[in-house]
């Protein structure tokens, strides 16, 4: 059971560049989420999505795009690559709305130059 | 819409006991949760609160007041591996909302 695993760790993308991050999780969970987390902030919603076929908008969605085809995977596209999207992001999934335990992948360390 | 206020940081010895607050505002509430994040890694869930009162999981309290918008983690028998932030999360339904963060120190 490898719980959430994200790809790549690190990127470095120039700005205008498109590219997806990868998330999948094998605990059958419903419920997945996207966050990002700049120095010494909390984690802001990107966008999230509550089964197959099933998304919508967190507080933060311009300039990403999701789409959700299967109950394990949920990527993460970066439309043209800007300086601001430079973060932490991170994949979380959850069973479904009535509990609030997250499980959370390691993270991608996106820097946009 | 939705906020969540927590102190920025706290500092406590090894052995003390800390709190940490956490107030909100949202519409929409399921309860109040708190996770940990050591430097560079992922954010771990320590405890959730859907009800008024006390939950209690080893060293680690959490409580929440529903009627004030209120709740707040409790750790006791601090130790140095206890150094990281703490967030304070309230969920929704489908949408979970993070606070900034404490970043607690925990001195020798």
């Amino acid at each position: 059971n490898a719980g959430v695993t994200q790809t790549p760790k690190f990127q470095v993308l120039k700005t205008g560049q498109s590219m997806t991050l990868q998330c999948a999780q094998d605990m059958n969970h419903e419920y997945m989420s996207w966050y990002r987390q700049d120095p010494g902030m909390g984690l802001r919603l990107i966008h999230y999505s509550v089964g197959a076929g099933i998304t919508d908008q967190g507080e933060v969605p311009n300039g990403y795009n999701v789409s959700r085809s299967t109950t394990e995977d949920f990527p993460l596209r970066l439309l043209s690559a800007a300086p601001s999207q430079t973060s932490v992001y991170f994949c979380a999934s959850k069973l479904g709305a009535a509990t609030d335990t997250q499980y959370f992948g390691p993270g991608t360390r996106l820097t946009v130059l | 819409g939705q906020s969540l206020e927590q102190p920025s940081e706290v500092t406590a010895v090894e052995g003390a006991i800390v709190q940490i607050n956490c107030t909100y505002q949202t519409s929409g509430f399921y309860g109040l949760s708190w996770y940990q994040q050591h430097d560079g890694g992922a954010p771990t869930f320590l405890s959730y609160n859907a009800l008024d009162g006390l939950e209690e999981t080893g060293r680690f309290s959490s409580f929440l007041s529903r009627s004030d918008s209120y709740g707040y983690l409790l750790l006791q028998e601090l130790q140095m591996k206890d150094s990281a932030s703490y967030f304070c999360a309230v969920g929704g339904g489908f949408k979970t909302i993070f606070g900034a963060g404490t970043r607690l120190f925990v001195k020798a």
